[in-house]
């Protein structure tokens, strides 16, 4: 167990609706990490935030948002859903900066029918 | 941009030693990573390499070249419970993974 939470574990949705992606960071963690896996594309950076602000952004598309709250958990919002965002999405924390060790989350399953 | 490489599959024998190698060519370097993942799993961490040179952790080492762009995870002693991907991670502020190294142990 990294110590870092994830809900929902599944999630089965249509296309062109929109999900919320939630994650609790390990304790002491200020920095939340989202990464989507899928089987052709592999693990994907999606966006970091530190202590609330955005600090790094990857390959996310502009239908995914995501936000950090004052009590440091994260969700991670996507909209007008596509089959092709059929995937594992991790979140991972570490203390501060991507140089620390990221513990990974349990991730959500997303299906989209 | 950010290229990083792994062998796609090896296999091993239980009690052999395998060696996983990653190449990378990146714009910014911060480390490496190293994270052991089973199917639907989260990857978990394994290692991290900064400075040249050797890492052990039990039956599990490491080793980086930076002038090379280099690195393996040496894994001795195999057990069954190893068969997993096996994903090199670059740090450029903010981690880039290969597409990770599928390892079967067989008895």
């Amino acid at each position: 167990d990294s110590g870092v939470t994830q809900t929902p574990k599944h999630l089965i949705t249509a296309t062109g609706q929109r999900v919320t992606l939630r994650c609790s960071p390990r304790s002491g963690d200020l920095s939340v990490y989202w990464y989507q896996q899928s089987l052709d594309q592999g693990l994907q950076f999606l966006i970091q935030y530190y202590n609330g602000e955005e600090r790094a952004k990857g390959n996310i598309l502009e239908r995914f948002s995501a936000q950090q709250f004052p009590d440091l958990h994260s969700e991670l919002n996507l909209s007008s859903l596509e089959l092709g965002d059929s995937a594992l999405y991790f979140c991972a924390s570490s203390v501060a900066t991507p140089t620390d060790t990221q513990y990974f989350g349990p991730g959500t399953r997303l299906t989209v029918l | 941009g950010q290229n990083i490489d792994q062998p796609t599959e090896m296999t091993a024998t239980e009690g052999a030693i395998v060696q996983i190698n990653c190449t990378y060519q990146t714009s910014g370097f911060n480390g490496l990573f190293w994270y052991q993942q089973h199917a639907g799993e989260a990857p978990t961490f394994l290692s991290y390499n900064v400075l040249d040179g050797l890492e052990e952790k039990g039956r599990f080492s490491s080793f980086l070249s930076r002038s090379k762009g280099y690195s393996y995870l040496l894994l001795k002693e195999l057990q069954m419970k190893d068969s997993a991907s096996y994903l090199c991670a670059v740090n450029d502020y903010k981690l880039s993974f290969g597409a990770g190294t599928t390892v079967t142990v067989r008895a």
